[in-house]
């Protein structure tokens, strides 16, 4: 596609339940990152893959977050027994060239309100 | 650890007037900083980055070593600058993060 599409737009849901957040980056794009974004905060790193593996997921807050890349393209962000505080916008971005300039190019986001 | 500082949450500059949006980091490595902006309902993009030396849209932003800052500034405020400004820090030293601080929303009066 021309940009990073992410699905879905919006999800709301209700505490406890399991949610998959999916982004389908620029073709070609072999870094992929997923960000957080609460009101009135900057985007706060969560995972970043390089290919098909997670080169860093130091920003994942517990165990409750996963994020596969199974085939170095499309990625799913997997939140398991979501609680409240779960809610924010969830940003994907990818990337053409880590050890380049390395723009980022991001998604619109996926906002998820729980419940 | 890596941080982005940006202080000002909210500006509000009459147009024609200068801007300056501060920016501080800390990093133990050699920083690459760049400055995301976000108008409204479009998606976070790119504005600049430290290594292109760069003006774009007017912008222009130096990397300050000494003061660890990377300010973002242009001479004359237009209207169509209202935004989120967001200054970012790419961790190159430990894997390419990006990092970025809590963003500053800019308006021009007309």
């Amino acid at each position: 596609g021309a940009g990073v599409s992410q699905t879905p737009s919006n999800k709301v849901t209700e505490k406890g339940k399991y949610v998959e957040l999916r982004c389908d980056p620029i073709s070609g794009h072999t870094a992929l990152y997923w960000y957080r974004q609460s009101l009135g905060q900057g985007p706060e790193f969560l995972i970043y893959f390089q290919g098909t593996g997670a080169a860093d997921d130091s920003g994942l807050p517990n165990d409750r977050f996963f994020a596969v890349r199974p085939e170095g393209s499309v990625s799913t962000l997997k939140i398991q027994r979501t609680e409240r505080g779960d809610s924010a916008v969830y940003l994907c971005a990818s990337s053409s060239r880590t050890g380049g300039t390395g723009e980022l190019f991001f998604g619109e986001g996926s906002r998820l309100t729980v419940l | 650890a890596q941080r982005v500082t940006q202080p000002e949450k909210l500006l509000s500059v009459f147009k024609g007037a200068p801007v300056e949006l501060k920016c501080n980091y800390s990093y133990s490595g050699s920083p690459e900083l760049f400055w995301y902006v976000q108008y409204s309902r479009q998606r976070l993009q790119l504005l600049l980055r430290h290594i292109s030396r760069e003006s774009i849209k007017g912008f222009t932003a130096d990397l300050n070593k000494g003061e660890t800052s990377f300010h973002l500034k242009k001479p004359f405020a237009q209207e169509e600058d209202s935004a989120m400004y967001y200054c970012a820090l790419k961790a190159a030293n430990t894997g390419n993060q990006f990092y970025f601080g809590t963003g500053t929303s800019l308006t021009v009066i007309p």
